[in-house]
């Protein structure tokens, strides 16, 4: 069965400094992997997404997060944290079985920037 | 400008009332989604629908009704019968390219509040 757990429910850093939100999943099949990013009272905005292509994945706004197969995970990180980073971010899993009719999404991770 | 459009933004409701959310996109996308998100959790699937004048039942359906009559909408209802209505209702749609890699795109969310 899917499943995706993410690590940190609240991750707080001081801007320009790097930002790394952590990201495990469980998966049978070859899976799909998403970051969606949603400010307070807003919708979900897709980061980025790994489809079975290459490993590291680049994103909006300087995100990129790198598929580890053998780790089962999944780590979303920025080089240098900006105050509009802040937000709640979810790590989300498909797969060939489940199509996108069944999307797993993480409880979030709140991401506080530090002026 | 492409997206998905969902009204009202915030909505109130008594107990013992039925309240239907809209939920309308211009992408030309297949299927359409309903999710339901509460505090310090992820998102569930309430209802999805891959084409026209069909749809499947997601999680946690008990309590809601839907319809596809046209592509472009997605009407939710939520009726009497759901016992914890309050909560932040959001529609997504995608268009399928198998194999779970489907990216959803997200409208910006009804916060309903039974009072």
């Amino acid at each position: 069965a899917q499943s995706v757990t993410q690590l940190d429910s609240h991750v707080s850093v001081s801007e320009g400094t790097p930002v790394l939100l952590r990201c495990n999943y469980s998966s049978s099949y070859s899976p799909s992997l998403f970051w969606y990013v949603q400010h307070p009272n807003k919708g979900l905005q897709l980061l980025l997404k790994y489809t079975s292509a290459a490993t590291l994945v680049k994103g909006i706004n300087g995100f990129e997060a790198e598929f580890k197969k053998s780790e089962t995970s999944f780590h979303l990180t920025k080089p240098s944290a900006h105050m509009s980073d802040a937000a709640e971010y979810f790590c989300v899993v498909s797969d060939l079985r489940t199509g996108a009719n069944n999307l797993f999404f993480g409880t979030g991770t709140r991401l506080t920037v530090i002026p | 400008d492409g997206g998905i459009t969902q009204s009202p933004k915030y909505l109130f409701r008594k107990e013992g009332q039925n309240v239907t959310l809209s939920c309308e996109q211009n992408l030309n996308h297949d299927a359409m989604y309903w999710y339901r998100q509460d505090p310090g959790q992820g998102l569930r699937l309430i209802y999805y629908s891959q084409i026209v004048n069909d749809f499947q039942k997601g999680d946690i359906a008990e309590g809601y009704s839907v319809s596809r009559e046209k592509k472009e909408s997605f009407p939710l209802t939520v009726t009497s019968a759901q016992k914890n209505p309050t909560a932040f209702y959001l529609c997504a749609s995608s268009t399928p390219q198998g194999l779970g890699t489907d990216t959803q795109y997200f409208g910006p969310g009804t916060r309903l509040t039974v009072l």
